[in-house]
This record gives C-alpha cells, sequence and structure tokens, in this order.
C-alpha cells in the first residue's frame, strides 16, 4: 500500500498570501494524484486531478505540481473562503489512498 | 448535473451489517466510462477508500475491509449499494458515495460526492 503523507498538518496564512502544501507518496504515483477540499460539514470537492489539471470551475489561484514522489498544491492570493482541510489521494496503485490531510487556516 | 444520495440506517449495533445504498440522478449508472465508489470519515479523521464498483459488477475492494465489504450495483434502480459486517464502534463513521472517472480502463479521481451520511455503531 503507498502511503501519502501531507505536510503541514496545519497552516496559517493571512488573506492574499501564498500557501504550499506538500504530499509526499512512499513510492512514486507519477501524475496519478488528486488534490480535494474539505469545508467543515461538507463532502470533499475535487479540486486537482492528474496532479496539475484543474477541475471544472476551480479558480485560478489553486495549482498543482510535481510527479513522482513530491507533489505539491499551491495557492495563490488566499480568500477567506479558502480556509478547509486539503486532501491527496493517489490512484496510481490500488488501493487508492489518501493522505492524512492539511488544515489551512486564514489569519 | 449529476447528484448522489446516500441512505440508509444512521445506527448499527455492533455485530450486526451496515447497509447503505447510493442512489445516482441525472446520469446513468450504466456508463462505461466510470466507476461508482464508497470513502468513509471518522469523526475528526482523515478519509478512507472502501471499495469501487463498475456496472457489469467488477468491483476493488480495500485490503483493508475485503473481509467484511460487498459492494453491489442494481443498474434498473441506478444505484450501488454498501455492505459492511460484523461492525465494531471503529466503523463509526461519515460514509460517502462517489463517482470514479476511468481513462483508458484505470480507476483515478473521485468526482463528485454524495453529501455524506453518518453511521454509529453503538448498542
Amino acid at each position: 500500500e503507498i502511503v501519502m503523507t501531507q505536510s503541514p498538518a496545519t497552516l496559517s496564512v493571512s488573506p492574499g498570501e501564498r500557501a504550499t502544501l506538500s504530499c509526499r507518496a512512499s513510492q512514486s504515483v507519477r501524475n496519478n494524484l488528486a488534490w480535494y477540499q474539505q469545508k467543515p460539514g461538507q463532502a470533499p470537492r475535487l479540486l486537482i486531478y492528474g496532479a496539475s489539471t484543474r477541475a471544472t470551475g476551480i479558480p485560478a489561484r489553486f495549482s498543482g505540481s510535481g510527479s513522482g514522489t513530491e507533489l505539491t498544491l499551491t495557492i495563490s492570493s488566499l480568500q477567506s473562503e479558502d480556509s478547509a482541510v486539503y486532501y491527496c489521494q493517489q490512484y496510481n496503485n490500488w488501493p487508492q489512498t489518501f493522505g492524512q490531510g492539511t488544515k489551512l487556516e486564514i489569519k | 448535473q449529476l447528484q448522489l444520495q446516500e441512505s440508509g440506517p444512521g445506527l448499527v449495533k455492533p455485530s450486526e451489517t451496515l447497509s447503505l445504498t447510493c442512489t445516482v440522478s441525472s446520469d446513468s449508472i450504466s456508463s462505461s466510462s466510470y466507476y461508482w465508489g464508497w470513502i468513509r470519515q471518522p469523526p475528526g479523521k482523515g478519509l478512507e477508500w472502501i471499495g469501487s464498483i463498475y456496472y457489469s459488477g467488477n468491483t476493488f475492494y480495500n485490503p483493508s475491509l475485503m473481509s467484511r465489504v460487498t459492494i453491489s450495483v442494481d443498474t434498473s434502480k441506478n444505484h450501488f449499494s454498501l455492505k459492511l459486517n460484523s461492525v465494531t464502534a471503529a466503523d463509526t463513521a461519515v460514509y460517502y458515495c462517489a463517482r470514479q472517472v476511468t481513462v483508458f480502463g484505470a480507476v483515478k479521481w473521485f468526482d463528485p460526492w454524495g453529501q455524506g451520511t453518518l453511521v454509529i455503531v453503538s448498542s
């Protein structure tokens, strides 16, 4: 099983600044990675797939990069509504696995 | 717009079977482009993939749950179902269903998700 490790566990950033969230895989997932945003009491929402392709309707301030074992989600010019928990998911190997999440707080 | 809705008992006794159904609307569950998956989230914790099914009945299960899980599909009712037997308190979670994209036969990301349903295992 591929273990996905997200860092940091919690990130506090001011509005308008940039947030960088990391997802490390225990073995290569190539670019078979998705990012999700989950707000309290809501289901996860797809942000990024294929490591770097934004899903329909996702603002351009969300971007994904990396491949292999080191992948990154960058949120530029943070807005208050970006406060959420962010999860990565690898779908390169069965079983598909999620990271433990990064909680993003807006100062 | 595609919608998924989970339904089933919110309270299950220990050692019994958890049964949930996900009803798909505004799209056919028989589409050749998608699998349909179950994911769960214990309170305050992260996401765990349970398993996924194709309209033909082909399934993938998480090995950690495989001995207790059955996922089935009913194309006539446009829904798919989850059964988890011999439940314990550790199975208390919000259970989500979601559509899973396939690309050249490879099963990929989840989009969209249902709103989720909380299942509590308690006597």
